[in-house]
């Protein structure tokens, strides 16, 4: 069965860095797009970045785009977040996610996430 | 990028009765549109994709409708499992996007 295990999460000062990686299992990996979403305490969900199955094409939400960069190693069964100039509205539970096809077609499988906070 | 509107944002219902919850588009999506149930302390699960496809393993109460900038997800007949939070979200341009959830609720 598909596994998606989230890593990296954890307490940082605004304006430092954090990488956050995911563990996919079960699958096919090279064959499916990959996603990271949030949300952050008490409010909706906000995709984060999304990467094709070849890890070449790669998109981002605006309120990330230049801070963070979404990267999978296919020989590892492995993605990536790496998150830089973090602020204090990064702060949120990070979820990365399968999706049912090999870019964006809908994220069918979820980790559990991985809370990220950003204070001071 | 494309703003979603849930309505309404909390629906209060029994068990047993029919759900409607409509999701609106500033600007035509097609039929990019998926819906996602999430519960309390859990990831959300994707229930339709492309406005009216359920996602594998989803219960036939659960239905998706609609296309440009009106959609609809119904769910025939409230099971107690079925009281969540659901959000739409479009895949029609970049950014991705989701609506505010719409919070379904025990009457």
């Amino acid at each position: 069965q598909v596994q998606l295990v989230e890593s990296g999460g954890g307490v940082v000062q605004p304006g430092w860095s954090l990488r956050l990686s995911c563990a996919a299992s079960g699958f096919t990996f090279s064959s499916y797009g990959m996603h990271w979403f949030r949300q952050a305490p008490g409010k909706g969900l906000e995709w984060v970045a999304v990467v094709r199955n070849n890890g070449i094409n790669k998109y981002y939400g605006d309120s990330v785009k230049g801070r963070f960069t979404i990267s999978r190693d296919n020989s590892k069964n492995t993605l990536n977040l790496e998150m830089n100039n973090l602020r204090t509205e990064d702060t949120a539970v990070y979820y990365c996610a399968k999706d049912r096809g090999t870019e964006a077609y809908g994220a069918l499988n979820w980790g559990q996430g991985t809370l990220v906070t950003v204070s001071s | 990028e494309i703003v979603l509107t849930q309505s309404p944002a909390t629906l209060s219902l029994s068990p047993g009765e029919r759900a409607t919850l409509s999701c609106g588009a500033s600007q035509s999506l097609g039929s990019y549109l998926a819906w996602y149930q999430q519960k309390p302390g859990q990831a959300p699960r994707l229930l339709i994709y492309d406005a009216s496809n359920r996602a594998t393993g989803i219960p036939a109460r659960f239905s998706g409708s609609g296309s440009g900038t009106d959609f609809t997800l119904t769910i025939s007949s409230l099971e107690p499992e079925d009281f969540a939070v659901y959000y739409c979200q479009q895949r029609s341009d970049w950014p991705l996007t989701f609506g505010g959830g719409t919070k379904v609720e025990i009457k």
